[in-house]
Order: C-alpha cells, then structure tokens, then sequence
C-alpha cells in the first residue's frame, strides 16, 4: 500500500539544527523528496533524492534515506525563522510518477 | 520562464455551482498533475496527463471532475455542482517525463476554494 507518516510539530532555537522525519512503505519508490509550504501558498521543491542512494547535501539541506527502514530524513543547519514553514515528504511512484505526500510536518524556529 | 501558474488563485461559490480552474504549466513540460489538498493534510493525487492524454484518475475524482488538456499545453479542472467538502486548495504541478531527468514536480500557487 502507499503511506508515508511523518510527525506533526517540530520546534527548535534560532541556529540549531532540525530534523524531519518521514516513514514510507513503498519499495518501489523511484525518487524521494522533501517540498516546503508556506501559509496560503504552493509547494516549494527543496532537494530530492534518488532511491538507491543513501545521503545527498544541498547547501544546509542534508537527506538520509534509510531503505531497509524505509526511513527518510531532512535535516537543516542553522535554522533560521525563515525555516519556518510545514515540510512534505513524498514518494514518487514508479511509472506515474504521482506524489504520495505524507501529512506534513510543521517546524517552528523561536529566537 | 516564470514557472507554474494557476487561475484564479481564490474561488468562493455557493453549493451547487459549477467552477473551472486553469493551470499554465512551465513551458515544455510534458506532464502535468493536478492534486488536492485540504487543511492540515498533504496534496492528494487528483489526475495526470502526459500531452494532451489523461493517463490516470484518482478514486477521489468522481464523476463530478472533469479535466481536460486539450493542446497539451494548459489544462482545466471544472467541478460541477459543487458540495460543501470540495473546499480545497487545488494545486497544479508540471515536469518533464524521460530526456533522461528526474522528472521532478514544479508545483503552482494552487487555487483555493471555498464552497458555502
């Protein structure tokens, strides 16, 4: 079945790091990727990573993808506010490509 | 190029009417997806065309949707007689399948809509 959970609320300090995480089911995921949403706005691609690797770094964006757990994660360093938004995780699936989201995860950075 | 774009980017209708949204995709992209998503919850998987072909329809989409991608350019998204739970942000996305790329989703502003 296609399901992908991640948890709900992430607070951190201004300059920390954060990390999100997701858990997906599917296998046969092609590619995974992290989009951020911003109040009353689309989806903004962020990084993505291709399902046979383990860890791709983008800048502060770093993605660890655990297969064997089916496990997904994004970590950010140096939080800043302007972090602050609700991430999606999402698998695509193979042939169509369409996205199966999880529910979002919504990081608040505090000064 | 300035990327995805959808309109209108807010609807408000009463029960029973019909709506129609459209979606400008990046320009020679070859697919494009049409998602929907209600509060606090993820974009759920609505329906996708490669071209001008509608390739897949989601079990959500019910007779009422209907999309369309005439050219294979732009497409529209018409709900007709509109029920209380279609209040949704209807996002749009486009990539580009095959050439070799990943085929990543470049996602639209979305259109929010509010049925009283």
């Amino acid at each position: 079945g296609e399901d992908v959970e991640q948890s709900l609320f992430l607070s951190v300090r201004e300059g920390d790091s954060s990390v999100i995480n997701c858990t997906y089911t599917d296998s046969s995921s092609t590619y995974l990727y992290w989009y951020k949403q911003e109040p009353g706005a689309g989806l903004q691609l962020l990084t993505y990573i291709f399902s046979n690797m383990d860890m791709k770094q983008d800048q502060r964006l770093t993605v660890l993808l655990n297969k064997k757990d089916k496990h997904l994660s994004l970590r950010i360093a140096d939080t800043q506010t302007g972090d602050s938004a609700i991430y999606f995780c999402a698998e695509s699936m193979i042939n169509t490509d369409k996205l199966i989201f999880g529910t979002g995860t919504r990081l608040q950075v505090f000064p | 190029d300035t990327g995805v774009s959808q309109d209108p980017r807010h609807k408000i209708t009463k029960r029973g009417q019909n709506v129609t949204f459209r979606c400008d995709p990046i320009s020679e992209h070859n697919r494009l997806y049409w998602y929907r998503q209600t509060l606090g919850q993820g974009p759920e998987f609505l329906t996708y065309f490669q071209n001008e072909a509608q390739l897949e329809k989601s079990r959500l989409l019910s007779d009422r949707f209907s999309a369309e991608r005439p050219k294979g350019s732009f497409s529209t998204l018409e709900i007709q007689r509109t029920e209380q739970g279609d209040s949704a942000m209807y996002l749009c996305a486009s990539s580009l399948a095959g050439r070799g790329g990943t085929d990543t989703q470049y996602f639209g502003p979305g259109t929010r809509l509010t049925v009283l």
